[in-house]
């Protein structure tokens, strides 16, 4: 079983521009969330998607997107990157109300 | 989801018992308390979870005050591996919220 997986590992963006950031969760899993961690402090929570549908969003603005696809995986996708948006992104996956198994994440610098 | 406060750091040595505390005061009757750790460069990885009673797992027991209102989780005898943050969540399963966490250091 190869777990969660992310991709890209790292990313550098300018300011101004767009990233998606992708998703597979571990087998069997049908729940996907994505927190961002910023250096030093511990990941937030940005939304989750069950079922293709967005269940549940944290306090992230509308420039945070997503997406879940039949086969569970998602995307995340970044519009009119700001610096503060560098961060490690984190993508974890669940069978619905289990407990969350995370991926190693996905590094995003925006300069 | 219920606030939580843990120490910003502890220390332990090699083969020694470690009992991370947690104060969440104003946890509900229905949160569960999740625990989970964040080894260097690693996205964070499920230790152990409950509701009321004490529970036990492979990888470290969680003991849960009676009032719920703290908790903690013991592992019986720390390695080198042990060396996290370790993050304790009072909140229902569907979303978690993570504070600063406590940075175990183990030393051999």
């Amino acid at each position: 079983d190869a777990g969660v997986t992310q991709s890209p590992t790292h990313l550098i963006k300018t300011r101004g521009q767009q990233v998606t950031l992708r998703c597979s969760p571990k087998s069997g899993h049908d729940t996907v969330s994505w927190y961002q961690q910023a250096l030093g402090q511990g990941p937030q929570f940005i939304f989750q998607y069950y079922e293709e549908e967005e269940r549940q969003r944290g306090n992230f603005p509308d420039r945070f997107s997503g997406h879940q696809f039949p086969n569970y995986s998602s995307e995340l996708n970044v519009n009119a990157l700001l610096l503060g948006d560098s961060a490690l992104y984190l993508c974890a996956s669940s069978l619905e109300y289990d407990e969350q198994f995370f991926g190693p994440g996905t590094r995003l610098t925006v300069l | 989801d219920a606030k939580t406060t843990q120490p910003n750091s502890m220390e332990s040595n090699e083969e020694e018992p470690v009992h991370l505390p947690c104060n969440h005061s104003t946890i509900s009757g229905t949160d569960y308390i999740h625990w989970y750790r964040q080894l260097p460069s690693q996205g964070p990885e499920y230790v152990i979870h409950g509701l009321t009673s004490n529970v036990n797992n492979r990888m470290a027991s969680l003991a849960i005050a009676e009032d719920r209102k703290s908790s903690t989780l013991i592992l019986h005898r720390a390695t080198l591996r042990d060396a996290a943050v370790y993050y304790c969540i009072a909140a229902g399963y569907s979303t978690l919220t993570f504070g600063k966490g406590t940075m175990l250091l183990v030393s051999p």
